[in-house]
């Protein structure tokens, strides 16, 4: 079942703040968060375990509500660099499943 | 390799011609992943493998999707007869093995597969 993400786009400028939300139907034992810039692969930001292990970015921070089955990416004094898409990912078994994404914006 | 590597990077093809699609993982890792994204959308779930175990093919769209992974390294994604609506980008990404039952690793993408179907 995919996570559904909120919201689904986003404009900001330089310097402000933006919350990325994740939602699963189904237990989550870990989330995934990655960032695609626009012709390039997703790349790596963050892990959230149950039990609150985390690993990931230093400048990034998330949060793993493992009752509600959520997880939010919170990008505080956002930079240019910071534009893209956010994409979650939930994971069964080792099956990694990712959410329809959140498209970034970050205007000078 | 240092990264996960797939080829070709481009690959413009006729409707009804079958393609397949390379993707070489990092070394040493067990799990691998295909995923599919059309234009502007998110990454859609196609296949994963996971050592020598079964492969989980839940996401293959139709019998016209397959893949295969030899010696549990470099895997095949084989489209049959292709239509329009198989343009995409074709990811594939790998990560370490699985170490008790949560898993504390990223998945490495490679730069994908453009696939045109004209």
């Amino acid at each position: 079942q995919q996570p559904v993400q909120s919201p689904q786009a986003v404009i900001l400028r330089e310097g402000e703040d933006a919350v990325i939300n994740c939602s699963s139907s189904k237990a989550l034992y870990s989330v995934h968060w990655y960032r695609q810039k626009h012709g390039e692969a997703p790349v790596f930001l963050m892990i959230l375990l149950k039990g609150g292990e985390q690993k990931g970015h230093e400048k990034i921070s998330a949060s793993f509500n493992e009752k509600k089955q959520q997880s939010s990416l919170y990008l505080t004094a956002s930079q240019l660099s910071y534009s893209g898409t956010y994409f979650c990912g939930t994971e069964r078994g080792g099956k990694l499943i990712f959410g329809q994404g959140t498209e970034l914006s970050v205007k000078p | 390799g240092a990264g996960v590597s797939q080829s070709p990077s481009n690959k413009v093809t006729e409707k009804g011609k079958d393609v397949e699609l390379r993707c070489d993982p990092i070394s040493g890792h067990t799990a691998l992943y295909w995923y599919r994204q059309s234009l502007g959308q998110g990454l859609e779930f196609l296949i994963y493998f996971q050592g020598n175990s079964a492969p989980d093919k839940s996401g293959l769209p139709s019998d016209r999707f397959s893949a295969e992974r030899t010696g549990g390294s470099v895997s095949t994604l084989t489209i049959q007869r292709t239509q329009q609506e198989d343009s995409a980008v074709y990811l594939c990404a790998s990560r370490h093995p699985r170490e008790g039952r949560q898993t504390n690793t990223e998945a490495f993408f490679g730069q994908g597969t453009r696939l045109t179907v004209v």
